[in-house]
């Protein structure tokens, strides 16, 4: 069971270019959520997915965009890098329980570090 | 909008002393609150998840309370190690505080 698998888990950019992150998870899980750690700014949520072929903006959406085709893929691009978004981002999942849905917990993956020159 | 802080920022504690973690949160509408611990350069992992309708969750030397009335959670390390030296964040409503880094010397 290899929970939320992230990839690629390092890669450097040059301003400009594009890049897509692939988050998968085996849990079957209906959320699905985008965080980028800072120092000193703890991890923020870039955007969510309450299901697929759904997806909602979080506290930082800009200069991101996702995409849920599938249940257990979550895909993070940036269409335009800029150094700005050097960072080390996380995917996470969970489940629900209860109606109206109520997020359990929070199962992460190991991270993609991202350097923008 | 919920705002979560963590109090102490970084902690240095030797080994063998018990020690409490605090995280508070502004809104209270919460379902559920989540302990996690990162270790340097890797991911976030479970510790404990409390739902609203609990105050204490256990897990061999952790022991985690909630108070949704006073916005708080406490994360309890009894007879702390070295190999609990880590970050540990907390999370309400998909929130998180700047975490405690805590080092425990022998």
């Amino acid at each position: 069971n290899a929970g939320v698998t992230q990839t690629p888990k390092f890669r450097v950019l040059k301003t400009g270019q594009s890049m897509t992150l692939l988050c998968a998870q085996d849990m079957n899980h209906e959320y699905m959520y985008w965080y980028r750690q800072d120092p000193g700014m703890g991890l923020r949520l870039i955007h969510y997915s309450v299901g697929e072929g759904t997806t909602a903006k979080g506290e930082v959406p800009d200069g991101y965009n996702v995409s849920r085709l599938k249940k257990q893929n979550f895909l993070l691009g940036l269409e335009s890098a800029a150094p700005s978004q050097t960072s080390v981002y996380f995917c996470a999942s969970s489940g629900t329980s209860g109606l109206p849905p109520i997020v359990g917990e929070l199962f992460f993956g190991e991270g993609s570090r991202l350097t923008v020159l | 909008k919920q705002e979560v802080t963590q109090i102490p920022a970084a902690l240095s504690v030797p080994e063998g002393e018990n020690l409490v973690l605090n995280c508070s949160f502004t809104d209270s509408a919460i379902y559920n609150l989540q302990w996690f611990r990162q270790d340097p350069g890797k991911g976030l992992t479970s510790l404990l998840l409390i739902q609203s309708s609990q105050r204490e969750q256990t897990s061999g030397r952790l022991n985690a309370s909630l108070d949704k009335s006073s916005g708080r959670s406490t994360l309890y390390i009894a007879a702390s190690q070295p190999g609990d030296s880590a970050t540990y964040l907390c999370a309400a409503k998909l929130i998180f505080g700047t975490g405690t880094r805590l080092q425990v010397f022998p």
